[in-house]
């Protein structure tokens, strides 16, 4: 198999603090690891792409100073949300890639964070 | 910008019902993945089609991948309560990042 985790799964912060949320492969190593957040009743959003041992490559538009991303080992990145605030609340998922994330390479998604900020 | 559609965006059935949905893109995929999701769930992967005309069936569902591979579809037979969900297509390009569509979001009724 191939299983993706997430911690944690909800988190509620107040309006300026900071909040991490952990990316595990837990049954193969991955190079890649990609960071997406969902709005209600929205589709998938690409945050950034991280592979390991370098800086994550972000979206337009997605403030890296903000959305803070390690990917440290080959089965875990983590996503830091600096600064929360209120409109910062979303579902955020990862999933995780074998490979480059190229083509024809299947991306693992993790089950989610429920991120809400007071 | 590759622009992926799917339509229908919402689609509401009895139970025993069949239905299609659709993956679109004016481009060419190298692959191209179903998923469904759940609410509070990640996307669970059904399938990855590669090579065009590519047909491939997984119990009630069966996926097909166009001739030009720019577009996709996923039929399923005798909807179950069970199918409802969100189902997204989600396309590599050549060289570039994975794109997911908007999805169609499927409410199967007892």
């Amino acid at each position: 198999g191939a299983v993706v985790s997430q911690h944690p799964s909800r988190v509620i912060c107040k309006s300026g603090t900071s909040v991490k949320i952990e990316c595990r492969s837990l049954d193969f190593q991955a190079t890649t690891m990609f960071w997406y957040r969902q709005f209600p009743k929205q589709s998938l959003m690409l945050m950034a792409t991280s592979n390991e041992g370098s800086k994550a490559t972000y979206e337009q538009g997605v403030e890296k100073d903000k959305f803070l991303i390690n990917h440290a080992s080959l089965t875990l990145s983590t996503l830091t949300v600096t600064s929360a605030h209120p409109e910062d609340s979303s579902f955020y998922i990862c999933s995780a890639a074998k490979d480059r994330g190229g083509e024809a390479d299947t991306q693992y998604f993790g089950p989610g964070t429920r991120l809400t900020v007071l | 910008t590759q622009l992926l559609e799917q339509s229908p965006q919402f689609l509401s059935i009895q139970e025993g019902e069949n239905l299609t949905v659709y993956c679109n893109s004016s481009s060419v995929f190298s692959s191209l993945q179903w998923y469904r999701q759940e609410p509070g769930e990640g996307p669970v992967l059904l399938v990855t089609v590669v090579t065009g005309g590519e047909v491939k069936k997984l119990k009630r569902l069966t996926f097909q991948f166009g001739d030009a591979r720019k577009d996709s579809s996923l039929h399923i037979t005798a909807a179950q309560p069970g199918d409802t969900g969100l189902y997204l297509c989600a396309g590599n390009y050549y060289g570039q990042n994975f794109v997911f569509g908007p999805g169609t979001r499927l409410s199967v009724l007892p």
